[in-house]
């Protein structure tokens, strides 16, 4: 299995450019997260989704959209990039439920957007 | 903003001795985790205490809870060079659903020869 996988792994953008990181996960799980992570500030949520067709926001969401069409991909869409976007994104999956492999989270490697 | 915060920033110790990191928070929770995360990679999931329980052990790591002052201690017995990481602590509010979590800021571990 290869877990979660993030694509791409590094990215250059202009200010007002537009992308759409792609996450996936091979291990049936129901809810995804994606994260961003700056230096001192730790991991802040942007959006989750708890299913397919599904999505919430989280902590930090403007400037963000998300999309779940599909149970094993979870998109993050930048519509229009600001240098305040420059950070690493993570995506996570976890199952739903009480046991503690169900709560804990399974991260992604990480993609580094850089906006200039 | 945070939930949590962790205490020390950074930590240098030598292989062989403890190294033990604290996290406080501000909410009531479900159950809080630590994670690890080498230089450059995901954080992997290390240990998870849920609010009822005071104490959890998994091999060289010993977790404490204390839900009275929010706090909670990762303890690193024997610390090895490959041990060096950051530890984020997190918790689960349990509000909301999704079982989401919110991330502390953070303790840089480097363990010398």
């Amino acid at each position: 299995n290869a877990g979660v996988t993030q694509t791409p792994k590094f990215r250059v953008l202009k200010t007002g450019q537009s992308m759409t990181l792609l996450c996936a996960q091979d291990m049936n799980h129901e809810y995804m997260y994606w994260y961003r992570q700056d230096p001192g500030m730790g991991l802040r949520l942007i959006h989750y989704s708890v299913g397919e067709g599904t999505t919430a926001k989280g902590e930090v969401p403007d400037g963000y959209n998300v999309s779940r069409l599909k149970k094993q991909n979870f998109l993050l869409g930048l519509e229009s990039a600001a240098p305040s976007q420059t950070s690493v994104y993570f995506c996570a999956s976890s199952r739903p439920g009480l046991a503690v492999i169900q709560e804990t989270q399974y991260f992604g490697p990480g993609t580094r957007l850089l906006v200039l | 903003s945070q939930q949590g915060e962790e205490d020390p920033q950074a930590l240098s110790i030598q292989e062989g001795e403890n190294a033990t990191m604290n996290c406080s928070y501000k909410t009531s929770i479900n159950n809080l985790q630590w994670y690890r995360q080498n230089s450059g990679r995901g954080l992997v999931h290390l240990i998870l205490i849920r609010s009822n329980e005071r104490e959890k052990h998994s091999g060289r790591l010993r977790v404490t809870l204390d839900t009275s002052k929010k706090s909670s201690s990762l303890l690193i017995t024997a610390s090895r060079a490959a041990d060096t990481a950051s530890y984020f602590c997190a918790t689960d509010a349990a509000t909301g659903g999704g079982n989401k979590l919110t991330f502390g800021t953070g303790t840089q571990l480097k363990v010398e020869l």
